[in-house]
């Protein structure tokens, strides 16, 4: 799990901004996923992308946006259209396959001021 | 659409003793089962995982039951010790679920008294 990588760890956040948060991995993974965590709750999934240029939304996409222009690297940006951003953000990766395990990225934990 | 419900929230218990942790899924057609722990303020790592074609696996003190009848799978934690608590997800990932995506449960809150 250490070949993933988030930056930044702690992120603050002024309401009307936009931020991006960085997940690098260097596990040759071909899939990678974004995942929002609220106090008390599951881990819900905001985008994921199985390959290079090509992404598909999650169940709670709205006010998100990503890319993936490189295959070691899905950043996710926060816009001012989300509405409660705080939250802890976990980035996640895998090789292709059903039973393949999922290894997940440090965590960003952002917060609205 | 695919639904993991996981109970209990919280769990306490004390060292020593056991820790059963049970999640139902919606979608027949899942094929794959992983069990996260998550310690405070870390990342979710994979403990165990069970394919459906797998009734139980064990690794040390945990083991996963899976009823592909019921639909639904079991964590059991054996010897109980104060590193074990944790916040402990499971997931369910369907054989037709594009993506590879993982549909989790709530998670549950294990709290091992000394």
């Amino acid at each position: 799990d250490g070949g993933i990588t988030q930056s930044p760890k702690y992120l603050f956040r002024k309401e009307g901004q936009n931020v991006t948060l960085s997940c690098e991995q260097n596990l040759n993974h071909d899939a990678m996923y974004w995942y929002r965590q609220d106090p008390g709750q599951g881990l819900r999934l905001i985008y994921y992308s199985q390959i290079v240029n090509d992404f598909q939304k999650g169940d709670i996409a709205e006010g998100y946006s990503v890319s993936r222009e490189k295959k070691e690297s899905f950043p996710l940006t926060v816009t001012s259209a989300q509405k409660n951003p705080t939250a802890f953000y976990l980035c996640a990766s895998k090789v292709a396959g059903s039973y393949n395990e999922q290894f997940f990225g440090p965590g960003t934990r952002l917060t609205v001021l | 659409g695919e639904n993991v419900e996981q109970h209990p929230s919280t769990l306490s218990v004390q060292e020593g003793d056991s820790a059963v942790i049970k999640c139902t899924y919606s979608d027949s057609a899942s094929n794959y089962f992983p069990w996260y722990k998550q310690e405070l303020g870390k990342r979710p790592q994979l403990i165990i995982d069970i394919r459906s074609n797998v009734g139980e696996k064990k690794d040390q003190r945990i083991a996963v039951t899976l009823n592909k009848t019921a639909k639904h799978f079991s964590l059991h934690i054996t010897e109980t010790q104060p590193e074990d608590s944790a916040v402990y997800f499971c997931a369910a990932r369907g054989l037709y679920n594009q993506g590879g995506k993982l549909i989790f449960g709530q998670g549950t809150e294990l709290s091992v008294k000394p």
